[in-house]
């Protein structure tokens, strides 16, 4: 595709039930980005993956959050548990190894714990 | 520490120049990066700077000194389209060499009035 793709655009669940959001990379690029970003607030990192290296989870506010990147591409951020400080838009975004290495970011997942 | 400032928020008027600051201190530099946050929607790319000086793209230009951690946006012949939050972003190296993570600004949110 010509961008990163995210699914699903909204999702609303209930306080203690699990959720997976989806980000598609732009194709070719080698590094995948998921942040955070409360209503009103900065960007918050979560976690990085580069290629087969292991993941810069450093970003993850607690082990109910975890997400794993199959075959290089595609990557699942999970959020077990959730919790009402949770809601928040998720973006996911992917960068290159050329010159820049600009992010691109995909359109984000609004997610609403009620 | 890593830290990077930028106003809060700023006003301008249609038709005018307008300069956002952003001052950092990280641990390293490999390079700083300008986004543009429109509501409810994802960062896109503004600009690059890695060495010092001015780039210039179309209304938008952006302004990098590396000795004096400091770079700043302008935007020219404001447009109400303009009224959006700016997002700084520096690529600082750490100690793993892993140097691709952005570190961002809380963003500057710039309001375009008549």
């Amino acid at each position: 595709g010509a961008g990163v793709s995210q699914s699903p655009s909204n999702k609303v669940t209930e306080k203690g039930k699990d959720v997976e959001l989806r980000c598609d990379p732009i194709s070719g690029h080698t590094a995948l980005y998921w942040y955070r970003q409360s209503l009103g607030q900065g960007l918050e990192f979560l976690i990085y993956f580069q290629g087969n290296s292991a993941p810069d989870k450093s970003g993850l506010p607690s082990d109910r959050f975890s997400a794993e990147r199959t075959g290089g591409s595609v990557s699942t951020l999970t959020i077990q548990r959730t919790q009402q400080e949770d809601s928040a838009v998720y973006l996911c975004a992917s960068s290159s190894r050329a010159v820049t290495d600009t992010q691109y970011f995909g359109p984000g997942t609004r997610l609403t714990v009620l | 520490g890593q830290n990077i400032d930028q106003p809060t928020e700023m006003t301008a008027t249609e038709g005018a120049i307008v300069q956002i600051n952003c001052t950092y201190q990280t641990s390293g530099f490999n390079g700083l990066f300008w986004y543009q946050q429109h509501a409810g929607e994802a960062p896109t790319f503004l600009s690059y700077n890695v060495l010092d000086g001015l780039e210039e793209k179309g209304r938008f230009s952006s302004f990098l000194s590396r000795s004096k951690g400091y770079s700043y946006l302008l935007l020219k012949e404001l447009q109400m389209k303009d009224s959006a939050s700016y997002l700084c972003a520096v690529r600082a190296s750490n100690n793993a060499g892993n140097n691709r993570k952005l570190i961002w600004g809380l963003g500057t949110s710039l309001a375009v009035n008549p």
